[in-house]
């Protein structure tokens, strides 16, 4: 079974500019997640979706992030523009029903300078 | 209060010691509970679920205590392998999502 696919692996950008990040769960999985974990702290969750509806966006920074996730599979998370605070490694996760395992990839560090 | 607490550590243990540590949570409405293991500049894995029961995976022993609101993380016979940050994950079912804590860094010494 293929895990949850994510890219860029790796990522560095200037302030102010704009990055995206795609995952792809594992296939099936209705739930899909977006962390962000900085580093020395746990992840913390940005926005979750159930097939292609949002259920908690409320830590997300909706001035400057959005994410969506089209016919419910795959998912972008984007942030325009990108602020030095938000350097971390951004993890996509999936599972198949709520609230059982999730899965991880294997993260986006982003270096913003 | 944060949603989740657990003590940072870090631990550093020897080979063959034995190890705990707790997780606080904060809603009383919690249902479900994980531990996740993360490696260094890896991404976390499900090392076990925890039952309100107790269980145990071979070297590794979870326990819950709803009246505490904790849960707790027992590793026995530390292998150098166990060396990692350990995850404690709560879910509140009218939430609908995974809250984690900062984890609890394990180091197992030669």
């Amino acid at each position: 079974e293929a895990g949850v696919a994510q890219s860029p692996r790796y990522k560095i950008i200037e302030k102010r500019q704009s990055v995206a990040f795609w995952c792809n769960p594992i296939s099936g999985h209705a739930t899909l997640y977006w962390y962000q974990q900085i580093l020395g702290q746990g992840p913390k969750l940005l926005i979750q979706f159930q097939n292609n509806g949002v259920v908690d966006d409320s830590q997300l920074p909706k001035d400057r992030f959005s994410a969506e996730r089209l016919k419910g599979v795959d998912s972008t998370l984007k942030i325009q523009p990108a602020k030095l605070e938000d350097s971390a490694v951004y993890l996509c996760a999936s599972s198949s029903r709520f609230p059982t395992e999730a899965f991880f990839g294997q993260g986006t560090r982003l270096t913003v300078v | 209060r944060k949603e989740v607490e657990q003590d940072p550590g870090p631990f550093n243990v020897p080979e063959g010691a034995t190890v705990a540590f707790n997780c606080t949570y904060s809603n009383s409405a919690s249902q479900s509970f994980f531990w996740y293991r993360q490696d260094c500049r890896k991404e976390p894995k499900l090392l076990m679920s925890v039952y309100s029961s107790g269980n145990e995976d071979g070297r590794f022993t979870a326990q819950l205590n709803r009246a505490s609101q904790y849960i707790s993380l027992l590793i026995r016979d530390s292998k150098l392998s166990d060396s990692a940050t350990y995850l404690c994950v709560v879910n509140v079912p009218s939430d609908y999502k995974l809250s984690f804590g900062a984890g609890t860094t394990v180091t197992v010494r030669a």
